[in-house]
């Protein structure tokens, strides 16, 4: 079966500190790789995807970027935190395919300060 | 821009009656449909999904669309106190992104 993993589940970073958040898949290959984002109380923001190694695409241009160095592994980073971007942010996974569900991660909860 | 609306609720049913959530969807290209539930600081968990017209049902929980209404809704039976959380409905127009609604919050009264 496939499980996601993200790390770190809760981490509280001053403004202007950068910013490295992963995510990983087991049990799969080549499936597609989502970041969300969702401030408290609101819904789904779509951050970037990804449907191969070293493929990002950015949905909302701001200070936070995103790399896939191998097949089941994405990361999202940022040079320098804004208060703005606190938030839950979320990984998830789809097979290859036009009508395949999409699993989330467990989250990380990040406070910036 | 392709949307998805819900009411943001909160819908609050006793617990035994049926809770229904609702969902509208902008794109008549849209040829996936899903629902998702998600308890406070908590990550969405897949409830049902459902490709076409009509109703599917999974335990407690029927899924029903209708594509000429661009309509689909959630019911659930018997709903419990744990059945307490935000509904999300999702769609899929055969690309590689989902678009989420910003959620139905249920509160199940015991």
């Amino acid at each position: 079966s496939q499980t996601i993993h993200q790390w770190p589940a809760t981490l509280v970073q001053p403004v202007g500190s950068p910013l490295s958040l992963e995510c990983t898949v087991e049990g799969t290959s080549n499936p597609n790789l989502y970041w969300y984002r969702q401030a408290a109380g609101r819904g789904l923001q779509l951050l970037f995807y990804s449907v191969g190694i070293g493929q990002i695409s950015s949905e909302v241009p701001q200070n936070l970027s995103a790399s896939r160095p191998q097949d089941r592994q994405f990361i999202l980073s940022s040079k320098k935190l804004l208060l703005s971007d606190s938030g839950f942010y979320l990984c998830a996974w789809t097979k290859t395919g036009a009508q395949e569900t999409q699993y989330f991660g467990p989250g990380t909860r990040l406070l910036v300060l | 821009q392709k949307e998805v609306e819900q009411n943001s609720g909160p819908l609050s049913v006793p617990e035994g009656a049926i809770a229904s959530l609702n969902c509208t969807y902008s794109d008549r290209g849209s040829q996936s449909f899903f629902w998702y539930r998600q308890y406070s600081g908590k990550s969405p968990e897949l409830i049902m999904f459902i490709y076409s017209n009509g109703d599917k049902e999974d335990g407690r929980f029927t899924a029903q669309l209708n594509k000429a209404s661009q309509y689909v809704s959630l019911l659930i039976r018997d709903s419990q106190p744990s059945d307490s959380a935000t509904y999300l409905c999702a769609v899929k127009d055969g690309g590689f992104k989902t678009i989420f609604g910003a959620g139905t919050r249920l509160f199940v009264k015991a």
